[in-house]
């Protein structure tokens, strides 16, 4: 009973690294989600996929690429990292856009030094 | 565009205590509004929703009203736990833009 699975769990980077952020879920849903989460600015969208082979622009996308090659991967990546990238991030997946319910994997804690 | 405004935490209250957290909204259209709870190390998971006006959800004794007339989906429990310290989100989505969140309140209750 996996549902939504990110890896890895907690992550350090030196400035200008590089990184992927693995999201795998197992649910079959069609939409999936990249979100940070900071303090005092709640949950803010990086990218968002409505299907495999699909990306699009969140709210918060400078920085970040993603890819959906696969239905059940969603994958985030920072080619060059920056302290401004220290975050928690979720990623989410739904049967649908609007109202569905989403699912929450647990989060990966990424400090940038 | 859409957007979601409630109340900034952090909120502490005694256990047995009656709990409200408002929410406010912007949206265009005809929105559907949640209210999502994390617990501490967890991501967020739905606790309830309402789809259209008048319609009121309800989880956990927990329930939040859509008052389309005021653009509010406030969140209320009558009696709180201590396991009910968390941090509540809420959140609205219409057919052509995903989930918004709003920026969340903590609740922490004491026994």
């Amino acid at each position: 009973n996996a549902g939504v699975t990110q890896t890895p769990k907690f992550r350090v980077l030196k400035t200008g690294q590089s990184m992927t952020l693995l999201c795998a879920q197992d649910m079959n849903h069609e939409y999936m989600y990249w979100y940070r989460q900071d303090p005092g600015m709640g949950l803010r969208l990086i990218h968002y996929s409505v299907g495999e082979g699909t990306t699009a622009k969140g709210e918060v996308p400078d920085g970040y690429n993603v890819s959906r090659l696969k239905k059940q991967n969603f994958l985030l990546g920072l080619e060059s990292a920056a302290p401004s990238q220290t975050s928690v991030y979720f990623c989410a997946s739904s049967y649908s856009r609007d109202g569905g319910e989403l699912f929450f994997g647990e989060g990966s804690r990424l400090t940038v030094l | 565009g859409n957007s979601v405004t409630q109340m900034e935490g952090p909120v502490t209250l005694s256990e047995e205590a009656f709990l409200t957290i408002n929410c406010t909204y912007t949206a265009t259209g005809y929105p559907s509004l949640f209210w999502y709870v994390q617990y501490p190390g967890e991501g967020l998971q739905l606790l309830l929703k309402a789809t259209k006006a008048d319609d009121k959800g309800s989880n956990k004794g927990f329930e939040a009203t859509y008052r389309k007339e005021t653009t509010s989906f406030h969140l209320e429990k009558g009696s709180v736990q201590v396991s009910d310290s968390a941090v509540y989100f809420c959140a609205l989505a219409t057919g052509n833009t995903p989930l918004v969140f709003g920026k969340g309140t903590r609740l922490s209750v004491i026994a």
